[in-house]
This record gives C-alpha cells, sequence and structure tokens, in this order.
C-alpha cells in the first residue's frame, strides 16, 4: 500500500466551479501537509501548508485536514481556467528525511 | 528572486556518459532533496540531504550520487546514464525536515 492515494483524475470543470482535490494516506504519524500545484514542464509551486488537524484559507483555496479520517482536501472557489494544472498532495513528520507525494490530480477548467 | 536554480533545463544524453545536474539555493535552507518524477509514478526521493555535510538514501538511489559540500548547492551525478534514469528531475530545499519544500524547475533528462 503506498503511503499516499490521490485519484489521479483527469477533472473538467465549469470556470466558477467549486472543485475539490482529495488525498488519503496510511502513516498515522504525518503531521505537515501541503498542496503544490504543478503547470505543464513546469517545478511544483506551493500553495498551502497546513500543520495537524483542521482548515486552512488563502484567497480562493481552503485546505482541509482530517487526521482522524487521514483524509485531507484541498477546496478551489469560482475555478478560473488558470486553474488548470496537476495538484500534488504531500505530507511528512518531524523525524521524517523526506516528503510523500501524492501521484497528482489533471484539473481541467474549462471557459 | 530567492529560490532554487536548476541547470541545465534539458539535456540529450548518451548511454553510459557521466553526467553532473546541478541544483543551488540562496534561501539558506538547510534540508535539500533530488526527486525524479516520471508518468504515473509521481515524484520519488532520490536522495537528500539534512544538513551541509550529510546525506542520505531516498526510495530511488541507485544509481545516482549526491554531495552536500556547502550549504547552497546539492549536485546529483550519474555516474553512467542508462536509458531508465530518462525522466524529469527536481530539486527541493526546505528550512527543515518538517517546514514546506520549494522546488526548482526541473531537469528534463534523456538518456538515449
Amino acid at each position: 500500500q503506498k503511503e499516499v492515494e490521490q485519484d489521479p483524475g483527469p477533472l473538467s470543470v465549469p470556470e466558477g466551479a467549486i472543485v475539490s482535490l482529495n488525498c488519503t494516506y496510511s502513516n498515522s504519524a504525518f503531521q505537515y501537509f501541503m498542496w503544490y500545484r504543478q503547470y505543464s514542464r513546469k517545478g511544483p509551486e506551493l500553495l498551502m501548508y497546513t500543520y495537524s488537524s483542521g482548515n486552512k484559507e488563502d484567497g480562493r483555496f481552503t485546505a482541509q485536514v482530517d487526521k482522524s479520517s487521514k483524509y485531507i482536501s484541498l477546496f478551489i472557489r469560482d475555478s478560473q481556467p488558470s486553474d488548470s494544472a496537476t495538484y500534488l498532495c504531500a505530507m511528512t513528520n518531524q523525524t521524517g528525511n523526506q516528503f510523500y507525494f501524492g501521484t497528482g490530480t489533471s484539473l481541467t477548467v474549462i471557459p | 528572486i530567492a529560490g532554487i536554480t536548476q541547470a541545465p533545463t534539458s539535456q540529450i544524453l548518451a548511454a553510459g556518459r557521466r553526467m553532473t545536474l546541478r541544483c543551488t539555493q540562496d534561501m539558506r535552507h538547510n534540508a535539500m532533496y533530488w526527486y525524479r518524477q516520471d508518468l504515473g509514478l509521481g515524484l520519488r526521493l532520490i536522495h537528500y540531504s539534512n544538513t551541509a555535510g550529510t546525506t542520505g538514501k531516498g526510495e530511488v538511489p541507485d544509481g545516482y550520487s549526491v554531495s552536500r559540500a556547502n550549504t547552497d548547492d546539492f549536485p546529483l551525478t550519474l555516474a553512467s546514464a542508462v536509458p531508465s534514469q530518462t525522466s524529469v528531475y527536481f530539486c527541493a530545499s526546505s528550512e527543515s525536515r518538517s517546514t514546506e519544500a520549494f522546488f526548482g524547475q526541473g531537469t528534463r533528462l534523456t538518456v538515449v
């Protein structure tokens, strides 16, 4: 079983829709959770960083962590064509030597 | 602009040749990482360094070596390239092992 599972999609939504992206994980020691956006032929760009459970909001983006269910989500409100990209979740713990990544969800927002 | 610089951006390499991918960061981060990204497999850790002078093996270290002589630089060397090392390579850094990682723009390597 992989440490982090993420539905690869592809996901296609109309402009203005609310998008929900999700990851599940198996290691209960994970405490730090990240979401990255990756445009084609570019490096991953950090969108959100959260610690432990709860919600964090930044503009149109909301990250949610449910440690009891080992489940994290990224919500994108009022989605725009410029949001079309691959979204990667990542997580780690205090003593780990690496970040564990999901394989990414490809999102297309149609104008 | 602060960040991570990788070089070259792309390279075609003959099998059996030696190649060093360069990575430099100016954020004074302690930890640095090399990942490879392949379709369907996501990002896989090759090697990491928690601080200057130390390195460790990740998930897929075979055929690769790294060094960390100072805080800013973390080169990745392929001693004798093979076609299975065709991939996109990303260097990343973080302030510590538990803080967020920042990525370079990647090196697209093709081994023929």
